[in-house]
């Protein structure tokens, strides 16, 4: 079985300022992850996703996370916080092994960008 | 590629009333995914379907929840009898399963947006 928890369910940061999105994950195996976006009134969109290889992963507008396996962690950073980032964003994990690969997903972090 | 089409993208609806939600995944996408979002438990998995055949419906509440996909390029959630706590965003989602660089990158529609009164 898997799970994701993330840290902080809001999230408020100064426009500029560092972004730190907490995820930790539990897999028996080792898992893919992935960074999740939801701006309001829309669907869910990828930023970025860890399968294999480099651990530091890039995404879009700015954002990546690094794989850690020692800690079980992928948390999400930008060096510099706009106010269009402002929006809910969601970690994932699945395991490769499953059939049909479905994802399990964090409660998500709201985060707020303030001007 | 339009994405993943949702309809309606709202509803407002009574209490008893019969309700179906409509989703068009991805041409070419063989895993097909309902999701349900409210505030108080998040992002819940109802039920997915691999090449039309419905897998895992665990997640699905209880009987009055049903879906269906009766071909690759739609699917049905349908609510009957529809309740107030039926009330939230209901998702679909797409995928290509089978290709290592597809990875489980869901593609999510935009929502429905239910309202039982």
């Amino acid at each position: 079985a898997q799970s994701v928890t993330q840290l902080g369910s809001h999230v408020s940061v100064s426009e500029g300022a560092l972004v730190l999105l907490r995820c930790n994950y539990s897999s028996s195996v080792p898992p893919y992850l992935f960074w999740y976006v939801q701006y309001p009134n829309q669907g869910l969109q990828l930023l970025l996703k860890y399968t294999t290889g480099a651990t530091l992963v890039k995404g879009i507008n700015g954002f990546e996370a690094e794989f850690k396996k020692s800690e079980t962690s992928f948390h999400l950073t930008k060096p510099s916080a706009h106010m269009s980032d402002a929006a809910e964003y969601f970690c994932a994990v699945s395991d490769p092994r499953g059939s049909a690969r479905q994802l399990t997903f964090g409660s998500g972090t709201q985060l707020t960008v303030l001007p | 590629d339009a994405g993943v089409i949702q309809s309606p993208r709202h509803e407002v609806t009574e209490m008893g009333q019969e309700v179906t939600l409509r989703c068009k995944p991805i041409s070419g996408h063989n895993s097909l995914f309902w999701y349900r979002q409210t505030m108080m438990r998040g992002l819940e998995l109802l039920i997915y379907f691999n090449n039309n055949v419905p897998i895992d419906d665990s997640g699905m509440p209880e009987d009055r929840f049903s879906a269906k996909m009766p071909n690759a390029s739609f699917s049905t959630l349908k609510i009957q009898p529809s309740e107030p706590r039926d009330s939230a965003v209901y998702f679909c989602a797409s995928t290509r399963t089978g290709s290592l660089s597809g990875a489980n990158v869901l593609t999510f529609g935009a929502g429905s947006r239910l309202t039982v009164l």
